[in-house]
């Protein structure tokens, strides 16, 4: 089975910083990753589709890339909504999540 | 607007049984595979199955195999989840999601999500 990890688990910026967070997989995957904001009680969102793609209605801050076995989303100038855990995807497995909080 | 609502959820004893259902709107509900994916309470999330538009295909976790099954009815725009042989480690909110473009590939619409306890 193909295993997704996160880096890292938490990260504290401030409004207006630059995130990045990374997704591994155990074996390539090709292009196949999604990503997800999830806050506190609510459901996740779809942020990004096929490593790159942004969804629908998703602020263009957001940003993904990456292939094979490592990937990224990118936050150009984080806003106080986008506080928040982020989850990668692969088919049928999530990563554990990188939580995004204040500095 | 696509709209997905999950219902059926609620306090269990070890060993029983529980049916969840999702109530889908706003697009045509037999051109997607759909999905459940759960979070326990605290924890990440997790895919529990899947189903074809049809119903021809059916897949699930390794965890949930033999213990619950994933139906639909699409002339009814609902989606199912039987869950028997229950678990406290199945204690989780449970959400209905739409699989974008085929199976597993991303999931662009969730419900609300309804917490099932496993409890005595």
């Amino acid at each position: 089975d193909i295993q997704m990890t996160q880096s890292p688990s938490t990260l504290s910026a401030s409004v207006g910083d630059r995130v990045t967070i990374t997704c591994r997989a155990s074996q390539s995957i090709s292009s196949w990753l999604a990503w997800y904001q999830q806050k506190p009680g609510k459901a996740p969102k779809l942020l990004i589709y096929k490593a790159s793609s942004l969804e629908s209605g998703v602020p263009s801050r957001f940003s993904g890339s990456g292939s094979g076995t490592e990937f990224t989303l990118t936050i150009s100038s984080l806003q106080p909504d986008d506080f928040a855990t982020y989850y990668c995807q692969r088919q049928f497995t999530f990563g554990p999540g990188t939580k995004v909080d204040i500095k | 607007e696509v709209q997905l609502v999950e219902s059926g959820g609620g306090l269990v004893q070890p060993g029983g049984s529980l049916r969840l259902s999702c109530a889908a709107s706003g697009f045509t509900f037999s051109s997607y595979w759909m999905s459940w994916v759960r979070q326990a309470p605290g924890k990440g999330l997790e895919w529990v199955a899947n189903i074809k538009q049809d119903g021809s295909e059916k897949y699930y976790v390794d965890s949930v195999k033999g213990r619950f099954t994933i139906s639909r009815d699409n002339a009814k725009n609902s989606l199912y989840l039987q869950m028997n042989s229950l678990r406290a480690e199945d204690t989780a909110v449970y959400y209905c999601a739409r699989d974008k473009s085929g199976t597993g590939t991303a999931y662009d619409y969730w419900g609300q999500g309804t917490l099932v306890t496993v409890s005595s």
